[in-house]
């Protein structure tokens, strides 16, 4: 297992258009995390899953957002209507913890422009 | 929620000497503090982390330092080398359920040759 898989790497879409984005965790991994980093600031915090369950959701993570982890190993995050706010790399971050956000491994981002 | 927040924002020091990152935190409750090194480009990495139960911990040329007390921890890089040149974040967990780590605004360091 080579760790955390993101697709794409990068994605310019025009504003209002949907995208969907990729993570692949470490296999054996039963939490997966999205965060979103903007240009010169720290990961933010958008949901969670414990296997296919989604137990927690930012108020970052607006209605125009959805994310899916249908079989408790890949996940999908998805931009309905892009707007240019949306622009920034969005991260996804496994681990196998419980009972805590111990031991997360990222994975290298999906960078999102939006134009 | 919990705030982080990480002094200086750009740190610059000569090759060999040590770097050092504060970070402060508002919620008492918090009790995992973990740091990450991020390079162009990659998504952030975990270099070490600490637990309240503990005030130091220490991996080879890097250790963290935690004060509960004054809510503020610190990550200590000795003997830099050019590819510790890096953003360095910290974080902080309230470990009741919640899993979301809160973020400081991170650091750039730079190693000078």
């Amino acid at each position: 297992d080579t760790g955390v898989s993101q697709n794409p790497r990068h994605k310019i879409t025009k504003r209002g258009q949907n995208v969907t984005f990729r993570c692949d965790p470490i296999s054996e991994h039963n939490r997966l995390y999205w965060y979103r980093q903007t240009l010169g600031q720290g990961p933010e915090f958008l949901t969670y899953f414990q296997n296919e369950a989604q137990l927690e959701k930012s108020r970052l993570l607006s209605d125009r957002f959805s994310a899916e982890r249908p079989k408790g190993s890949f996940s999908t995050l998805e931009i309905q209507r892009t707007e240019q706010g949306d622009s920034a790399m969005y991260l996804c971050a496994s681990s196998s913890h419980e009972g805590g956000p111990y031991g997360y491994t990222f994975g290298s981002g999906t960078r999102l422009t939006v134009v | 929620g919990e705030n982080v927040e990480q002094h200086p924002s750009t740190l610059s020091v000569q090759e060999g000497d040590s770097a050092v990152i504060k970070c402060t935190y508002s919620d008492s409750a918090s009790n995992y503090f973990p740091w990450y090194k991020q390079e162009l480009g990659k998504g952030p990495q975990l270099i070490i982390d600490i637990r309240s139960n503990v005030g130091e911990k220490k991996d080879q040329r890097i250790a963290v330092t935690l004060n509960k007390t004054a809510k503020h921890f610190s990550l200590h890089i000795t003997e830099t080398q050019p590819e510790d040149s890096a953003v360095y974040f910290c974080a902080a967990s309230l470990n009741y359920g919640n899993n979301r780590l809160a973020f400081g605004k991170g650091n750039q360091v730079v190693v000078i040759p």
